[in-house]
């Protein structure tokens, strides 16, 4: 069953804003993953994690793997309409060969 | 061009009748794997494979089933479709390291299916 409760669902911002959503687990998970949906395509990967307290940025994008190792966030900073899209956080246990996904945040950004 | 493949993109079907969406990558890539999308509930594993002939059940696997004869393909079967299969379907690929790490993983454009 769903093992990652990401919030929030969805998000509606103006153009410039920056941007934060996480992902809680009861689990412990050796990788946190981020990716991004856009419409009709499959997800994209942004940001892996390895190590618990890693903080790892990609452009305006930055992800942090929590202490615990049972939540992640990301933020995006001054986000601009191509933002517009879903992202998903994702998590691999110990055995690094299944994955498991949040649910999802929509972000929708106003121009 | 480095991708994954995947048909059809969309299919309307009836309860019962068997069907097989096809999966294929030209990355070399060891791991595949397939995962469905429902509303609100993100993307859930249905079965991965680690190697040619190595295939293992993910989080949702009961009414499909995988078979990996060759690297490259990775189809996903659906013996007796039933309504509640209805769903929008991706498959993924990737390398696997032996340091145990993730590579990134690929995903294909994703298949809509509609069981009646």
């Amino acid at each position: 069953g769903q093992q990652l409760n990401q919030s929030p669902q969805s998000m509606f911002i103006q153009e410039g804003e920056d941007v934060s959503m996480n992902c809680t687990s009861s689990s412990i998970f050796n990788t946190w993953l981020w990716y991004k949906q856009d419409p009709g395509e499959g997800p994209v990967l942004l940001i892996a994690l390895y190590k618990a307290g890693e903080l790892t940025s990609n452009g305006r994008l930055t992800a942090q793997f929590g202490i615990t190792r049972k939540d992640s966030f990301l933020n995006i900073s001054a986000s601009i309409p191509s933002d517009v899209g879903i992202y998903f956080c994702a998590g691999q246990k110990y055995n690094f060969n299944k994955f498991y996904f949040g649910s999802g945040t929509k972000l929708n950004v106003k121009p | 061009e480095a991708q994954v493949t995947q048909n059809p993109r969309y299919l309307i079907t009836v309860t019962g009748k068997k069907l097989t969406v096809t999966c294929s990558q030209n990355m070399n890539h060891e791991y595949m794997s397939w995962y469905r999308q429902d509303p609100g509930l993100g993307l859930r594993q249905i079965y991965y494979s680690m190697n040619v002939e190595v295939t293992d059940k993910g989080d949702v696997p009961e009414g499909y089933k995988v078979s990996r004869k060759e690297k490259r393909n990775f189809p996903l079967i659906l013996e007796s479709p039933s309504p509640n299969q209805t769903s929008l379907y991706f498959c993924a690929s990737s390398l696997s390291k032996t340091s145990g790490n993730t590579d990134t993983q690929y995903f294909g454009p994703g298949t809509r299916l509609t069981v009646l």
